[in-house]
Protein backbone atom coordinates (compact mmCIF):
# COMPACT_ATOMS: atom_id res chain seq x y z
CA UNK A 1 0.00 0.00 0.00
CA UNK A 2 1.05 3.90 0.01
CA UNK A 3 4.01 4.72 2.05
CA UNK A 4 4.52 8.69 2.60
CA UNK A 5 8.29 9.48 3.89
CA UNK A 6 8.66 12.94 5.81
CA UNK A 7 11.93 14.11 6.39
CA UNK A 8 13.37 15.89 8.65
CA UNK A 9 11.92 14.83 11.90
CA UNK A 10 13.49 17.83 13.83
CA UNK A 11 14.54 20.88 12.07
CA UNK A 12 15.54 24.13 13.87
CA UNK A 13 15.69 27.54 12.15
CA UNK A 14 16.34 30.86 12.97
CA UNK A 15 13.35 33.51 12.79
CA UNK A 16 13.23 34.88 9.00
CA UNK A 17 15.05 32.31 7.47
CA UNK A 18 13.17 29.45 5.57
CA UNK A 19 12.38 26.12 6.68
CA UNK A 20 11.64 23.55 4.08
CA UNK A 21 10.30 20.15 5.55
CA UNK A 22 9.66 17.30 2.71
CA UNK A 23 7.43 14.40 2.03
CA UNK A 24 7.94 11.08 -0.49
CA UNK A 25 5.02 8.93 -1.25
CA UNK A 26 4.95 5.32 -3.39
CA UNK A 27 1.62 5.57 -4.96
CA UNK A 28 2.19 7.43 -8.59
CA UNK A 29 -1.95 7.48 -8.62
CA UNK A 30 -2.23 9.69 -5.07
CA UNK A 31 -3.93 12.67 -5.70
CA UNK A 32 -5.40 14.69 -2.76
CA UNK A 33 -2.27 16.20 -0.67
CA UNK A 34 -2.29 17.97 2.51
CA UNK A 35 0.29 19.75 5.04
CA UNK A 36 -1.36 19.79 8.97
CA UNK A 37 0.50 21.88 12.04
CA UNK A 38 0.16 20.75 15.27
CA UNK A 39 0.71 22.81 18.08
CA UNK A 40 1.48 21.10 21.84
CA UNK A 41 -1.77 19.66 22.82
CA UNK A 42 -3.68 21.07 20.50
CA UNK A 43 -5.54 19.17 17.28
CA UNK A 44 -4.44 19.04 13.63
CA UNK A 45 -4.79 22.43 11.91
CA UNK A 46 -4.83 21.98 7.96
CA UNK A 47 -2.86 24.45 6.58
CA UNK A 48 -3.52 23.47 2.67
CA UNK A 49 -5.07 21.01 0.77
CA UNK A 50 -3.46 20.22 -2.41
CA UNK A 51 -4.91 18.51 -5.91
CA UNK A 52 -2.17 16.49 -7.65
CA UNK A 53 -3.15 18.62 -11.23
CA UNK A 54 -1.30 21.88 -8.87
CA UNK A 55 2.44 22.07 -8.70
CA UNK A 56 2.98 25.18 -6.69
CA UNK A 57 0.34 26.32 -4.14
CA UNK A 58 0.77 29.96 -2.32
CA UNK A 59 -0.45 29.93 1.47
CA UNK A 60 0.10 32.95 4.13
CA UNK A 61 3.88 32.84 4.66
CA UNK A 62 4.48 29.45 2.99
CA UNK A 63 4.65 27.41 -0.63
CA UNK A 64 3.43 24.15 -0.89
CA UNK A 65 4.85 22.21 -3.68
CA UNK A 66 3.53 18.73 -5.65
CA UNK A 67 6.76 17.29 -7.71
CA UNK A 68 4.83 14.39 -9.72
CA UNK A 69 7.55 12.98 -11.30
CA UNK A 70 9.56 12.42 -8.22
CA UNK A 71 6.79 12.01 -5.72
CA UNK A 72 7.38 14.59 -3.34
CA UNK A 73 5.78 16.99 -1.46
CA UNK A 74 7.08 19.87 0.23
CA UNK A 75 6.30 22.79 2.37
CA UNK A 76 8.48 25.90 2.53
CA UNK A 77 8.02 28.09 4.92
CA UNK A 78 9.33 30.99 3.48
CA UNK A 79 10.23 33.63 6.44
CA UNK A 80 9.50 31.67 9.74
CA UNK A 81 8.64 33.19 13.39
CA UNK A 82 8.95 32.01 16.46
CA UNK A 83 4.71 31.02 16.17
CA UNK A 84 5.61 28.45 13.51
CA UNK A 85 7.06 26.38 16.30
CA UNK A 86 5.05 23.26 15.94
CA UNK A 87 4.56 19.83 14.58
CA UNK A 88 3.92 19.62 10.56
CA UNK A 89 2.33 16.46 9.23
CA UNK A 90 2.25 15.48 5.24
CA UNK A 91 -0.87 13.36 4.74
CA UNK A 92 -1.71 11.46 1.18
CA UNK A 93 -4.71 10.07 0.24
CA UNK A 94 -4.37 7.03 -1.52
CA UNK A 95 -5.73 6.64 -4.91
CA UNK A 96 -6.45 3.09 -4.23
CA UNK A 97 -7.93 3.42 -0.98
CA UNK A 98 -9.89 6.68 -1.31
CA UNK A 99 -11.37 6.22 2.50
CA UNK A 100 -8.44 7.26 4.02
CA UNK A 101 -5.55 9.33 4.03
CA UNK A 102 -1.31 8.32 5.03
CA UNK A 103 -0.13 10.52 7.24
CA UNK A 104 3.64 11.18 7.47
CA UNK A 105 5.39 10.82 10.67
CA UNK A 106 6.17 14.72 11.11
CA UNK A 107 8.13 17.15 11.52
CA UNK A 108 8.78 18.95 14.83
CA UNK A 109 9.95 22.57 13.81
CA UNK A 110 11.74 24.54 16.56
CA UNK A 111 11.89 28.60 15.18
CA UNK A 112 14.51 30.49 17.48
CA UNK A 113 13.98 34.05 17.87
CA UNK B 1 -12.05 26.01 18.88
CA UNK B 2 -12.55 23.04 16.73
CA UNK B 3 -16.03 22.35 15.13
CA UNK B 4 -14.95 18.83 15.78
CA UNK B 5 -16.06 18.21 19.96
CA UNK B 6 -14.12 15.07 21.44
CA UNK B 7 -14.84 13.96 25.18
CA UNK B 8 -13.02 13.24 27.15
CA UNK B 9 -10.10 15.26 26.73
CA UNK B 10 -8.44 12.68 28.79
CA UNK B 11 -8.96 9.58 30.18
CA UNK B 12 -7.02 6.52 32.61
CA UNK B 13 -7.95 3.31 32.62
CA UNK B 14 -6.11 0.63 34.50
CA UNK B 15 -5.03 -2.31 32.19
CA UNK B 16 -8.22 -4.60 31.46
CA UNK B 17 -10.69 -1.65 31.87
CA UNK B 18 -12.67 -0.39 29.31
CA UNK B 19 -12.23 3.04 27.59
CA UNK B 20 -15.00 4.88 25.77
CA UNK B 21 -14.79 8.53 24.05
CA UNK B 22 -16.87 10.40 21.87
CA UNK B 23 -16.79 12.53 18.98
CA UNK B 24 -19.58 15.18 17.96
CA UNK B 25 -18.79 15.74 14.10
CA UNK B 26 -19.02 18.52 12.35
CA UNK B 27 -22.37 19.52 11.03
CA UNK B 28 -23.45 18.29 8.32
CA UNK B 29 -20.49 15.54 7.59
CA UNK B 30 -21.40 12.29 7.20
CA UNK B 31 -18.02 10.86 6.88
CA UNK B 32 -15.95 10.07 10.30
CA UNK B 33 -12.62 8.99 10.62
CA UNK B 34 -10.65 8.05 14.18
CA UNK B 35 -6.65 7.54 13.89
CA UNK B 36 -4.43 6.71 17.29
CA UNK B 37 -1.04 9.09 17.26
CA UNK B 38 1.53 7.21 19.26
CA UNK B 39 4.07 8.81 21.24
CA UNK B 40 6.61 8.67 18.43
CA UNK B 41 3.53 11.03 16.53
CA UNK B 42 2.72 7.99 14.24
CA UNK B 43 -0.49 7.70 12.98
CA UNK B 44 -2.71 4.94 12.39
CA UNK B 45 -5.73 4.58 10.67
CA UNK B 46 -8.45 2.74 12.63
CA UNK B 47 -12.02 3.35 11.36
CA UNK B 48 -14.26 5.38 9.73
CA UNK B 49 -18.09 5.87 9.05
CA UNK B 50 -20.12 7.22 6.64
CA UNK B 51 -23.76 8.56 8.12
CA UNK B 52 -24.19 4.98 10.16
CA UNK B 53 -22.09 2.50 8.46
CA UNK B 54 -18.78 1.40 8.51
CA UNK B 55 -16.65 2.03 5.91
CA UNK B 56 -13.39 0.40 6.43
CA UNK B 57 -11.82 -0.83 9.84
CA UNK B 58 -8.38 -2.42 10.63
CA UNK B 59 -8.18 -5.77 11.97
CA UNK B 60 -6.94 -4.22 16.01
CA UNK B 61 -10.27 -2.44 15.95
CA UNK B 62 -12.52 -5.21 14.60
CA UNK B 63 -11.10 -7.47 17.46
CA UNK B 64 -10.56 -4.85 20.30
CA UNK B 65 -12.37 -2.13 19.54
CA UNK B 66 -16.43 -1.13 19.71
CA UNK B 67 -17.46 1.79 17.46
CA UNK B 68 -20.42 3.55 16.19
CA UNK B 69 -22.03 6.36 14.61
CA UNK B 70 -25.88 6.34 15.59
CA UNK B 71 -28.19 8.97 14.33
CA UNK B 72 -28.12 12.14 16.25
CA UNK B 73 -25.95 10.75 18.97
CA UNK B 74 -22.16 10.88 19.38
CA UNK B 75 -20.17 8.75 17.30
CA UNK B 76 -17.99 6.67 20.01
CA UNK B 77 -15.00 4.68 19.99
CA UNK B 78 -15.00 2.16 22.63
CA UNK B 79 -11.68 -0.10 24.02
CA UNK B 80 -12.98 -3.45 25.24
CA UNK B 81 -10.31 -4.70 27.43
CA UNK B 82 -7.33 -1.54 27.55
CA UNK B 83 -3.66 -2.56 26.87
CA UNK B 84 -1.01 -0.55 28.13
CA UNK B 85 0.13 0.02 24.24
CA UNK B 86 -3.48 1.69 23.60
CA UNK B 87 -1.72 4.60 25.85
CA UNK B 88 -2.37 7.55 22.87
CA UNK B 89 -4.09 10.10 21.60
CA UNK B 90 -7.50 9.49 19.65
CA UNK B 91 -8.14 11.64 17.31
CA UNK B 92 -11.72 11.83 15.42
CA UNK B 93 -11.96 13.81 12.15
CA UNK B 94 -14.89 14.81 10.00
CA UNK B 95 -15.59 15.43 6.25
CA UNK B 96 -18.31 16.23 4.00
CA UNK B 97 -16.99 13.64 1.41
CA UNK B 98 -14.09 10.69 1.52
CA UNK B 99 -12.50 13.22 -0.68
CA UNK B 100 -12.37 15.99 1.20
CA UNK B 101 -10.08 17.75 3.74
CA UNK B 102 -11.18 16.51 7.16
CA UNK B 103 -11.57 18.70 10.36
CA UNK B 104 -9.76 17.33 13.81
CA UNK B 105 -11.01 17.08 16.69
CA UNK B 106 -8.89 17.81 19.79
CA UNK B 107 -8.46 14.44 20.82
CA UNK B 108 -8.81 11.91 23.87
CA UNK B 109 -5.41 11.07 25.66
CA UNK B 110 -5.50 8.46 26.95
CA UNK B 111 -3.13 6.37 29.44
CA UNK B 112 -3.67 3.11 30.17
CA UNK B 113 -1.57 2.04 33.41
Amino acid sequence: GEQVEQRPPHLSVREGDSAVITCTYTDPNSYYFFWYKQEPGASLQLLMKVFSSTEINEGQGFTVLLNKKDKRLSLNLTAAHPGDSAAYFCAVSAATNAYKVIFGKGTHLHVLP
Amino acid sequence: NSKVIQTPRYLVKGQGQKAKMRCIPEKGHPVVFWYQQNKNNEFKFLINFQNQEVLQQIDMTEKRFSAECPSNSPCSLEIQSSEAGDSALYLCASSLRQDSDYTFGSGTRLLVI
